[in-house]
């Protein structure tokens, strides 16, 4: 069965400091993996994804992910955070195919002090 | 494309009474997800569709839950009876996907359902 492990559940950081978020999968086949985004208050958006070709994923805001195939992983990052990057960020997991689930981590909850 | 459309937006109801959440996907989509959203339990899928069929509904807490789709345009979730315990948001969202291509799930606005 599909898991999806996110292991920081609250990070609070400074603005311009680094982030990484950690994302953990759990599925034997082929994936389809994401992380979005929901600020307060509203539905979730997409951030980026990623099906196949170049692991190394760019979305908006800056924000990139890394697929390590090896590792079960589909890490977050971002060089430089902003007070408007405070939101809660989700990863999730669809399994290949057209079985379409699609699965998300508990989340991390985002503070950035300006 | 309006995107996916949930409806109502927020839903206040007395403990007992029957509560229907709906959703319209995005049109050409062929799967449609159901999720719950609380504090304490985060985001958790209760159900899915693909081509209007309920694939996996082992996510639906109990039998006070079902939902339908009763077309490729048009779902409901309905609780009944309702419990204090069901307040959380609910968020459909839909997406495509077939053998060679997929994209990502879109979400609604969700429904704020409060059960007093």
């Amino acid at each position: 069965a599909q898991s999806v492990s996110q292991h920081n559940h609250h990070v609070i950081l400074s603005e311009a400091a680094s982030l990484e978020l950690g994302c953990n999968y759990s599925y034997g086949g082929t994936v389809n993996l994401f992380w979005y985004v929901q600020y307060p208050g509203q539905h979730l958006q997409l951030l980026l994804k990623y099906f196949s070709g170049d692991p190394l994923v760019k979305g908006i805001k800056g924000f990139e992910a890394e697929f390590i195939k090896s590792k079960f992983s589909f890490n977050l990052r971002k060089p430089s955070v902003q007070w408007s990057d405070t939101a809660e960020y989700f990863c999730a997991v669809k399994s290949g195919g057209a079985t379409n689930k699609l699965i998300f981590g508990t989340g991390t909850l985002l503070a950035v002090q300006p | 494309d309006a995107g996916v459309i949930q409806s109502p937006r927020h839903e206040v109801t007395e403990m007992g009474q029957e509560v229907t959440l709906r959703c319209k996907p995005i049109s050409g989509h062929n799967s449609l997800f159901w999720y719950r959203q609380t504090m304490m339990r985060g985001l958790e899928l209760l159900i899915y569709f693909n081509n209007n069929v309920p694939i996996d509904d082992s996510g639906m807490p109990e039998d006070r839950f079902s939902a339908k789709m009763p077309n490729a345009s048009f779902s409901t979730l309905k609780i009944q009876p309702s419990e204090p315990r069901d307040s959380a948001v609910y968020f459909c969202a839909s997406s495509f996907g077939s053998g060679r291509s997929n994209t990502e799930a879109f979400f609604g606005q969700g429904t704020r359902l409060t059960v007093v």
